[in-house]
Parts: structure tokens; C-alpha cells; sequence
């Protein structure tokens, strides 16, 4: 089945210790993001890659990076996290379908990280 | 400032009677929405989207209704089953700006009650 999958459903990691959260896609789409979703509150969106092209929210923290290797991967590194990034951290793929209207994205399963 | 805002953090129905949740939006640039169903320890599953060429869209006991003037959608379930208990979503994205994400509400999570 095509899907997206988020590897390790759960990271915990210590505070300023740097952790790389990873996502893979097997539904060959051109663009993939990356959400944080803290407790109660709705995802936001941190970044996303259309292709190789690499577009930053503009609030989204230095302390975030990403990386895409290929069609099928994406990582998200968090250089020295906080006790703030404590969230769960969701992935997701679309086809670029650029001025149809359908931005139809699919999630994986998102991880959840714990900073101590 | 939250764009896309879901009043209600949560909503008990019964079985097999009509579940609306409701959404609102500020940004007028919104123009398709989206529905998405989460269940605890999973992603957000796409359930339905509209555009906003459209004021309603059907899918088996989903509905999705527009009302652009307004700036308001809600989401229709009829007739509610138990597994439909779970968090719900409502997103817009602005699909003139491209390949942006989607800009989400805090949820509501509907329990359907026997």
C-alpha cells in the first residue's frame, strides 16, 4: 500500500541534544512538509520541499532544519531542542497539482518526541 | 492569529442521529477546505475537501457545506456510528499561492455515544 511513514513513532531526547526525526513515501508525490502539533493546539506547518526546492515558514525557528535526499525522504533535524519542541511532529506528501485546487495532503503517522 | 478556528473543542452525539461540526475562517484568499479525521496515536486522515467554487460536497454520510460570504464550512455526519469518534480538522489552503501548506484548526473531537 502506498503510504507515509514516520520513523521512530516515538523519540525521546535530552535538552540540546540533537535529534533527526525521519519521514519516507512510497506515493511518489512532489511535496512534502513538516507540522508540529503541540498539545490542544492545531498542526503548523514548519516547512515543506517541492521537489528539492526548500520553503521556510517565516516563523518557523533556525533550530529547525530539513533535509531531502531524494523523491522519497525527508528528515527533520532539530539542532538543540528545547523543552518547547516537545510536540508531536507530523509528515505529509502531496502531488503538486499547482492552480487545480486540490492540495489534498496525506500524513503520516507523526512522532512523538519528548525532550528532557 | 488563528485564520481557521474551531469553536467547539469537542461534541457528544448520539448514535445514529446528525453530527455537525462546524469551522470558520478569517483569510478570504482561502479557497479550497478540507476535512481531516484523527484518531489517537495516528496522522490526520483525509476524509473530504470543497472548493471554494463549490457550496456543498457529498460523500456517502459526509457532507460538506460552504458558505463563502460567511467564511464558515461545516462538516455533516448522518447518520452517526461509533467510528466516527475521533478528533476532527478543518483546513484551507490558498491554492493560487502554490505548493503552501495547509493552515489547520485546533480541532474538535466528536464522541458518539451509544
Amino acid at each position: 500500500d502506498a503510504m507515509v511513514i514516520q520513523n521512530p513513532r516515538y523519540q525521546v531526547t535530552q535538552f540540546g541534544k540533537p535529534v533527526t526525526l525521519s519521514c519516507s513515501q512510497t506515493l511518489n508525490h512532489n511535496v512534502m512538509y513538516w507540522y508540529q502539533q503541540k498539545s490542544s493546539q492545531a498542526p503548523k506547518l514548519l516547512f515543506h520541499y517541492y521537489d528539492k526546492d526548500f520553503n521556510n515558514e517565516a516563523d518557523t525557528p533556525d533550530n529547525f532544519q530539513s533535509r531531502r535526499p531524494n523523491t522519497s525522504f525527508c528528515f527533520l533535524d532539530i539542532r538543540s531542542p528545547g523543552l518547547g519542541d516537545a510536540a508531536m511532529y507530523l509528515c505529509a506528501t502531496s502531488r503538486d497539482l499547482r492552480g487545480a485546487g486540490t492540495d489534498t495532503q496525506y500524513f503520516g503517522p507523526g512522532t512523538r518526541l519528548t525532550v528532557l | 492569529d488563528q485564520q481557521v478556528k474551531q469553536n467547539s473543542p469537542s461534541l457528544s452525539v448520539q448514535e445514529g442521529r446528525i453530527s455537525i461540526l462546524n469551522c470558520d475562517y478569517t483569510n478570504s484568499m482561502f479557497d479550497y477546505f478540507l476535512w481531516y479525521k484523527k484518531y489517537p496515536a495516528e496522522g490526520p486522515t483525509f476524509l473530504i475537501s470543497i472548493s471554494s467554487i463549490k457550496d456543498k460536497n457529498e460523500d456517502g454520510r459526509f457532507t460538506v457545506f460552504l458558505n463563502k460570504s460567511a467564511k464558515h464550512l461545516s462538516l455533516h455526519i448522518v447518520p452517526s456510528q461509533p467510528g466516527d469518534s475521533a478528533v476532527y480538522f478543518c483546513a484551507a489552503s490558498d491554492s493560487g499561492g502554490g505548493a503552501d501548506g495547509l493552515t489547520f484548526g485546533k480541532g474538535t473531537h466528536l464522541i458518539i455515544q451509544p
